[in-house]
Formats: structure tokens, C-alpha cells, sequence
């Protein structure tokens, strides 16, 4: 059981280009989210999903897409990086129902240049 | 909208003294609430967790959280700092209705451990 993973773990991307950060779960969760950290601001919402097909906006979602074709998968795309987005993301997974213990993963450190 | 503030980024304690990390939230209806652990370089893991019945809630590490609902808060605290507890602590709060888990963040504690 591998619990949330995420690749790659560091990125450099110059102004512009665009990426995609993977995330997987092996526990059969439902529900999976996005998350930037910045200092000074905890993390914040980018996009979620509540299961396959399903996703929506969060607090933060503007330069990012994601999709979800499957239970066990969600990627983040960068549309056209930007400085801005230099943060370090992560993917959180749960179940649908009850308390709702998020999962996360070990993160991805992206530079924007 | 709900809210979560973390008063102090940073705290200093002694290596043996207590740890006393404070959590205050704005619901209506109380949330599910929870304390996470950052690691230099880590992802997050979570410490303990508040979802119903007793308000003193203890986690691992020795450390615990008590729900004050006339108070909004979530304080976390543990009797004896080690210098292994370096690290950034979150609160965060998950509102009941939700379907899945949405978390709101508090900004982070940052915890030193002088020896």
C-alpha cells in the first residue's frame, strides 16, 4: 500500500512552458485535491474531485487544469507557467463519507524561472 | 466562509517545557478539525483529529488537542517539548455538510526547540 504518491518531486520550468504533475492513490478514495504552500499562507485549494468524472474550482484555481479519468489518478496541468506559481504542491486523498481524514502525498517542489 | 487562524507563526519553546500551539476557527456549526505535521521537506501527517464525542482528543507524539466549543478553538498542546517536534504544525478545520475533504488551513506555527 503506497498510500498518495506524487512525481516528480523537484521541477524547474522556464516562464511560459507547461507541465503536469502526477498524483495516485492506492486506497480507493473518492475524493482527491490539489494543494499549493507558500510561506506565510498554509496551503490552499487549487481543484478537487469527488470521484471519477467530477471535479471542481477551489480556491485558488486560475493557470491550472485537472482532470479525472480514474479513481486512482489526478493530475495537475500548468497551462503556461508562470513565476507565480513557484510553490510546492500537494495531492491529498479520502473517502467520501465520514470524517474525512485527508491523506497527502510527499510533494512537488516547482520553480518558475 | 469558514477560517482558520494560527496565532504566532513562530514559537519558541525549551527542550522539556511545554508546547502550547494555538487554533481558533470561525463556523457557525463546529467542523471536523485537525492538526497536521510538516516535516523539513516532508508532506503533511497528520498529528490528531476531532470529529465527535470527547473534546480531549490525544495523538501520536504525546501530543493532544482540546475542542472548546464556546470558545472556537483547537488548541494543541504537548507536556514536554523534544527537540524532534521541530517542525511546522497546521490546524485545519473541514466543515461537516462537506461530501469529501476540503480542508481550510490555518497560516502554520512554525515550532523551535532550543536545547
Amino acid at each position: 500500500n503506497a498510500g498518495v504518491t506524487q512525481t516528480p518531486k523537484f521541477q524547474v520550468l522556464k516562464t511560459g512552458q507547461s507541465m503536469t504533475l502526477q498524483c495516485a492513490q492506492d486506497m480507493n478514495h473518492e475524493y482527491m485535491s490539489w494543494y499549493r504552500q507558500d510561506p506565510g499562507m498554509g496551503l490552499r485549494l487549487i481543484h478537487y474531485s469527488v470521484g471519477a468524472g467530477i471535479t471542481d474550482q477551489g480556491e485558488v484555481p486560475n493557470g491550472y487544469n485537472v482532470s479525472r479519468s480514474t479513481t486512482e489518478d489526478f493530475p495537475l496541468r500548468l497551462l503556461s507557467a508562470a513565476p507565480s506559481q513557484t510553490s510546492v504542491y500537494f495531492c491529498a486523498s479520502s473517502y467520501l463519507q465520514g470524517e474525512n481524514t485527508q491523506y497527502f502525498g510527499p510533494g512537488t517542489r516547482l520553480t518558475v524561472l | 466562509a469558514q477560517s482558520v487562524t494560527q496565532l504566532g507563526s513562530h514559537v519558541s519553546v525549551s527542550e522539556g517545557a511545554l508546547v502550547l500551539l494555538r487554533c481558533n476557527y470561525s463556523s457557525s456549526v463546529p467542523p471536523y478539525l485537525f492538526w497536521y505535521v510538516q516535516y523539513p521537506n516532508q508532506g503533511l501527517q497528520l498529528l490528531l483529529k476531532y470529529t465527535t464525542g470527547a473534546t480531549l482528543v490525544k495523538g501520536i507524539n504525546g501530543f493532544e488537542a482540546e475542542f472548546k466549543k464556546s470558545e472556537t478553538s483547537f488548541h494543541l498542546t504537548k507536556p514536554s517539548a523534544h527537540m524532534s517536534d521541530a517542525a511546522e504544525y497546521f490546524c485545519a478545520v473541514s466543515d461537516r455538510n462537506n461530501q469529501g475533504g476540503k480542508l481550510i488551513f490555518g497560516q502554520g506555527t512554525e515550532l523551535s526547540v532550543k536545547p
